[in-house]
């Protein structure tokens, strides 16, 4: 129990364009999932927190404008990348809980190359 | 805010021999504490999480973890090293009332030696 599953596993985009990447609970149901981005060889950073039904909570110098989320279900949430570019280029893991304070769940992530 | 460092980036054991990875945390309170695991093309797997009680907690794979309030530490320890434990592991604290957004560690990159 407790799968969490990402889609696109990855995904190559020009530079200006808009990438979608899927999160989903696939047995369970979510109240809260997080969108984590991570460098080669460093650690996961929290970009956002979101609750079903609600506005996403971002990380101070996270883009809410470019980092769009939705959690408009509790087994989906979606983060769309806008008017990327290069320096977006990474890995985009999300993750999922149950409940507030509850253990999170790792999605295998997304690695987004951006031209 | 609370920080964690894993003060070791790489090393290496031999298969069989004994494994310990470092970890501590900043922070004024008891956090709860995690050790997660992660392997090429896979996600995050938790290997085993503190919340209260027993300082001593068993996780799965063999691992296992003690907290030490006095030293601010998490260390992650396996009797008997096997190959496919070679991956990336991340320590992670939370915090009581953080809604449990967790604070990770920079990792340790574990390569194991037949």
């Amino acid at each position: 129990g407790a799968v969490v599953s990402q889609h696109p596993s990855w995904v190559i985009c020009k530079s200006g364009t808009s990438v979608k990447i899927e999160c989903r609970s696939l047995d369970f149901q979510a109240t809260t999932m997080f969108w984590y981005r991570q460098f080669p060889k460093q650690s996961l950073m929290l970009m956002a927190t979101s609750n079903e039904g609600s506005k996403a909570t971002y990380e101070q110098g996270v883009e809410k404008d470019k980092f769009l989320i939705n959690h408009a279900s509790l087994t989906l949430s979606t983060l769309t990348v806008t008017s990327a570019h290069p320096e977006d280029s990474s890995f985009y893991i999300c993750s999922a809980s149950r409940a507030r304070g509850d253990t999170q769940y790792f999605g295998p992530g997304t690695r987004l190359t951006v031209l | 805010a609370q920080s964690v460092t894993q003060p070791d980036i790489h090393i290496t054991v031999s298969e069989g021999a004994s494994l310990e990875l470092r970890c501590n945390y900043s922070y004024g309170a008891t956090p709860y504490l995690f050790w997660y695991v992660q392997s090429p093309g896979q996600g995050l797997q938790l290997l085993l999480k503190y919340f209260s009680g027993d300082t001593l907690v068993q996780g799965i794979k063999g691992f296992e973890a003690e907290f030490k309030r006095s030293q601010s530490s998490f260390n992650l320890r396996k009797p008997s090293v096997h190959w496919s434990d070679a991956a990336e592991y991340f320590c992670a604290v939370a915090y009581t009332g953080g809604g449990n957004k967790l604070t990770f560690g920079t990792g340790t990159q574990l390569k194991v030696e037949l």
